[in-house]
């Protein structure tokens, strides 16, 4: 079974850039979690989708976007990039059955790059 | 703002050696506590999701406890070894905030 795939693995852009970045996850789940993690902070929840509805949103500003296709893949988007933004965003899929005792399922991560 | 708490930050270990570490909590709401472990240039990898206060887990020579009246977790490592070196993340769910809270971790070094 292949796990959760994000793409790509490494982005480089600079400030006022916009940038999209792909997370397919495991088959069969349809819940998607996105989060951001700077040195010296935890993961910081951006946003869960679940049956291409955003379900849940984290404190981070509306440049921050995403959405969900109807095979659960995943997309997120970020405008007007920020030096801050630099960070490694990472996704997560779970079946989503039940409420958050399901197992997330994480990729490997977009390390973003903002110059 | 929920604050999730994780003891020590980073940890190096004797290879051989048992060591352990905690989540601390706010134990109010509870729902689930979840342990992940994070290995360099890897994807977050769960370990055990727990949800009842007394709860405990195992897997092989990793084990956890949960106290959610007095909200805490430990995990405990037997017998170190080299590939146990990684991040160990925990995260809580509550009800009424719906996302899992994630902390900073405990980096743990296995010393050959």
């Amino acid at each position: 079974k292949a796990g959760v795939t994000q793409t790509p693995r490494y982005l480089i852009k600079t400030r006022g850039q916009q940038v999209t970045l792909s997370c397919s996850p495991i088959s069969g789940h349809r819940s998607v979690s996105w989060y951001q993690q700077t040195p010296g902070q935890g993961l910081q929840f951006l946003f869960e989708y679940f049956s291409e509805t955003q379900r849940n949103k984290g404190n981070f500003p509306g440049r921050f976007s995403g959405r969900q296709f109807s095979n659960s893949r995943s997309e997120m988007n970020v405008s007007t990039l920020e030096l801050g933004d630099s960070a490694l965003y990472l996704c997560a899929s779970s079946l989503a059955v039940g409420g958050w005792d399901d197992i997330q399922y994480f990729g490997a991560g977009t390390r973003l790059s903002v110059l | 703002i929920l604050n999730v708490e994780q003891s020590p930050q980073s940890l190096h270990v004797q290879e051989g050696d048992s060591t352990n570490f905690t989540c601390s909590f706010p134990s109010s709401n509870f729902y689930a506590l979840h342990w992940y472990r994070w290995e360099t240039a890897k994807s977050p990898e769960a370990l055990f999701v727990m949800t009842l206060n007394g709860d405990e887990k195992k897997k092989g020579r990793i084990s956890a406890t949960l106290n959610t009246k007095e909200g805490y977790s430990y995990l405990y490592i037997k017998g170190s070894q080299p590939e146990d070196s990684a991040t160990y993340l925990c995260a809580l769910g509550y009800f009424g905030n719906e996302k899992l809270t994630f902390g900073t971790g405990t980096r743990l070094t296995i010393i050959p």
